[in-house]
C-alpha cells in the first residue's frame, strides 16, 4: 500500500497568511493526488484533483502543485471559512489511502 | 438537485451484521462508480471499498476484506454496505461518495470522490 504523510499536522494561523501543507507518497504517485476540505460534522469536500487542477466552484486562493512523491497545497491568503482539517488522497492505485490530516487553527 | 443519502446506521454488538444504504438522486447513478469511505470517532478518513457502475469491478480495504460487500441496484439508483462479523474498530462514520473519473488528453484516469453523503454513524460495542 501506498503511504501519504502530511505536514504539518496541524498548523495555527492568521487570516490573509498564506499556508502550505505538504503530502509526501511512500512511492512516485506522479500527479495522482487529490485534497479535500473537512470542517467538523461534515462531510469532506473535493477542492482539487489530479494534484494541480482546481475543481468547479472552489475559490482561486486554492492551488495544488507537485508531482512524484512530494506535492502541496496552498491557500495563498487564509480566509475565516478556511480553518478547517485537509486531507490528501492518492488516486494512483488501490487502496486509495489518505494522508492523517492537517488541522488549520487560528492563531 | 445532486443528493446522496446513507442510512441504516446504528448501534451493533461485536460480531453483528448491518446493512448500511446510499440514495442517490441528480445524476445518472448507472454511469459512476461509487464508494464507500469511513472516518472513525477523532481520526482520519480511510477508503473502504469501490464499485464500478456495472459491478464488475468491486476494491475493498484490506481492513474490511471478507467481512463487507459493497454492491447496487441502478434501477433504484441505490448504494449497499452489507457488514458482517462487526469489529470495535469498525465503529465510524460512514460515507457514501460519488466516484469521479476524469480522463485528461493523454488518457491518464484521474479517479476523485467529488459528491458526498452526510454519513451514517455505526456503533460496535457491547
Amino acid at each position: 500500500d501506498i503511504q501519504m504523510t502530511q505536514s504539518p499536522s496541524s498548523l495555527s494561523a492568521s487570516v490573509g497568511d498564506r499556508v502550505t501543507i505538504t503530502c509526501r507518497a511512500s512511492q512516485n504517485i506522479t500527479n495522482y493526488l487529490n485534497w479535500y476540505q473537512q470542517k467538523p460534522g461534515k462531510a469532506p469536500k473535493l477542492l482539487i484533483y489530479a494534484a494541480s487542477s482546481l475543481q468547479s466552484g472552489v475559490p482561486s486562493r486554492f492551488s495544488g502543485s507537485g508531482s512524484g512523491t512530494d506535492l502541496t497545497l496552498t491557500i495563498s491568503s487564509l480566509q475565516p471559512e478556511d480553518f478547517a482539517t485537509y486531507y490528501c488522497q492518492q488516486s494512483y492505485n488501490v487502496p486509495r489511502t489518505f494522508g492523517q490530516g492537517t488541522e488549520v487553527e487560528v492563531k | 438537485e445532486v443528493q446522496l443519502v446513507e442510512s441504516g446506521g446504528g448501534l451493533v454488538k461485536p460480531g453483528g451484521s448491518l446493512r448500511l444504504s446510499c440514495a442517490v438522486s441528480g445524476f445518472t447513478f448507472s454511469s459512476y462508480s461509487m464508494n464507500w469511505l469511513r472516518q472513525a470517532p477523532g481520526k482520519g478518513l480511510e477508503w473502504v471499498s469501490s464499485i464500478d457502475p456495472s459491478s464488475a469491478y468491486i476494491f475493498y480495504a484490506d481492513s474490511v476484506k471478507g467481512r463487507f460487500t459493497i454492491s447496487r441496484d441502478n434501477a433504484k439508483t441505490s448504494l449497499y454496505l452489507q457488514m458482517n462479523s462487526l469489529r470495535a474498530e469498525d465503529t465510524a462514520v460512514y460515507y457514501c461518495a460519488r466516484n469521479y473519473e476524469n480522463r485528461n488528453y493523454e488518457n491518464r484516469r484521474y479517479y476523485y470522490s467529488d459528491i458526498w453523503g452526510q454519513g451514517t454513524m455505526v456503533t460496535v460495542s457491547s
